[in-house]
């Protein structure tokens, strides 16, 4: 099993809808969680952050943490075309120092 | 603005060419990783500083092999690049070990 897990996608979205992202990891000590967008060609940008369980919201992008069953989320509401990207899950696993990072969910918003 | 910066942005290279790449952060954080990025994968951690203490990943190939003189340059030292090791290189720095990390715009590496 991979420590951190998306959907590959690619995941499509109308424009102004919500598009959803998902993210599974194993080890249930982990502690704080990242989506980070890629755009193509360029390096991953950090999006938010959340340690806690529940949701926290920034802007357009809404991100949900569960604990207990190890999944957190990205919700982005009213999706322009311009979220179309590459969302990373990283995950930062109990006693380690580093990230583990999902292969990404690639994101188009069509118009 | 604090920011972290790689250079160059693109690098060529030939098959077996010793290369350098190099990165410098304004944000004085304690922490800078090295990561390998192939198209549609995650980022692959390579070696990370805390301070002065190198922290090498168990699968790290030999041929690569980093450096931080001071706490804001880091380099990645390709010694004899393969076809493989074509990718995009990033750089990353934390305030802390498992703090947010914070990337440079990466150097893309195409060896010949």
């Amino acid at each position: 099993q991979k420590e951190v897990e998306q959907n590959s996608g690619p995941l499509s979205v109308p424009e102004g809808a919500i598009a959803s992202l998902n993210c599974t990891y194993s080890d249930r000590g982990s502690q704080s969680f990242f989506w980070y967008r890629q755009y193509s060609g360029k390096s991953p940008e950090l999006i938010m952050f959340i340690y806690s369980n529940g949701d926290k919201e920034d802007g357009r992008f809404t991100a949900q943490l569960n604990k207990a069953s190890q999944y957190v989320s990205l919700l982005i509401r009213d999706s322009q075309p311009s979220d179309s990207a590459t969302y990373l899950c990283a995950v930062n696993l109990s006693n380690d120092y580093k990230l583990s990072f999902g292969a990404g969910t690639t994101v188009t918003v069509r118009a | 603005d604090a920011m972290v910066i790689q250079n160059p942005r693109y690098q060529v290279t030939q098959f077996g060419k010793p290369v350098t790449l190099s990165c410098s952060q304004t944000l004085n954080h304690n922490v800078m990783y090295w990561y390998q990025q192939k198209s549609s994968q995650a980022p692959k951690l390579l070696f990370h500083y805390y301070d002065k203490d190198f922290n090498n990943e168990a699968d790290t190939p030999d041929n690569f092999q980093s450096r931080r003189p001071n706490t804001s340059f880091c380099f990645l030292d390709i010694r004899s690049p393969g076809l493989g090791d074509a990718a995009m290189y990033l750089c990353a720095t934390s305030r802390e070990s498992a703090d947010t990390q914070y990337f440079g715009p990466g150097t893309r590496l195409t060896v010949l």
